[in-house]
């Protein structure tokens, strides 16, 4: 079993839709971060929190640790919005190295 | 500041050839780190380094060399390419003593062997 896990895999969505994007994991963390890899392959930081809620923009990241879960949440999504949106974990006592999920692709239609 | 550069953005190798992948960033960091991208899988750790002259494993070293003479570069040599080493390779920096700072990704290199 993956030790992060990300659902879905895939999603397709109307302009303007309200997304969501899971991550669950299974290890102890410092800290959970979100990426963005846009199509061209270049990959951004999109947040790294370690609790609570973290918001820019129109893009709100959450984790509940006790659940070992996260959200990533898009609203008023727009066409711009398309790329694959990766959770990623740094476990406590890993030297600070990053565990990844397989992503999720968004495909936001006009 | 330029952030991390990656060289080549493209490269084909035969079965057998060497080649390096030329990794610098300009922004101090010491935590430097190259990973490979495949199908259906997630960002996987090569190698890493936590400061100049200072490298070590990650999940999947076999096949790959790297070395930290200099706080801003971190090459990645492939000994003896093979036709599993296709793949997309990423480098990424992010400040020293902050595990909890962001990576910063370079753009990517993008390497087929025949």
């Amino acid at each position: 079993k993956n030790e992060v896990e990300q659902s879905p895999q895939n999603l397709t969505a109307q302009e303007g839709e309200f997304i969501t994007i899971n991550c669950s994991y299974s290890v102890g963390i410092s800290a959970l971060h979100w990426l963005q890899q846009h199509p061209g392959g270049g990959i951004v930081s999109l947040f790294m929190l370690s609790s609570g809620k973290k918001k820019h923009g129109r893009l709100i990241a959450t984790i509940n640790i006790q659940e070992k879960h996260s959200s990533l949440h898009i609203t008023a999504s727009h066409p711009r919005d398309s790329a694959v949106y990766i959770c990623a974990v740094r476990s406590t006592g890993s030297q600070g190295n990053l565990i990844f999920g397989k992503g999720t692709k968004l495909s936001v239609k006009p | 500041n330029a952030g991390v550069t990656q060289t080549p953005k493209f490269q084909v190798l035969k079965t057998g050839q060497s080649m390096t992948l030329q990794c610098a960033q300009d922004m101090n960091h010491e935590y430097m780190s190259w990973y490979r991208q495949d199908p259906g899988m997630g960002l996987r750790l090569i190698h890493y380094s936590v400061g100049a002259g200072i490298t070590d494993q990650g999940e999947v070293p076999n096949g790959y060399n790297v070395s930290r003479s200099t706080t801003e570069d971190f090459p990645l040599r492939l000994l003896s390419a093979a036709p599993s080493q296709t793949s997309v390779y990423f480098c990424a920096s992010r400040g020293g003593g902050q595990h909890n700072s962001p990576l910063h990704f370079g753009n990517g290199t993008r390497l087929t062997v025949t």
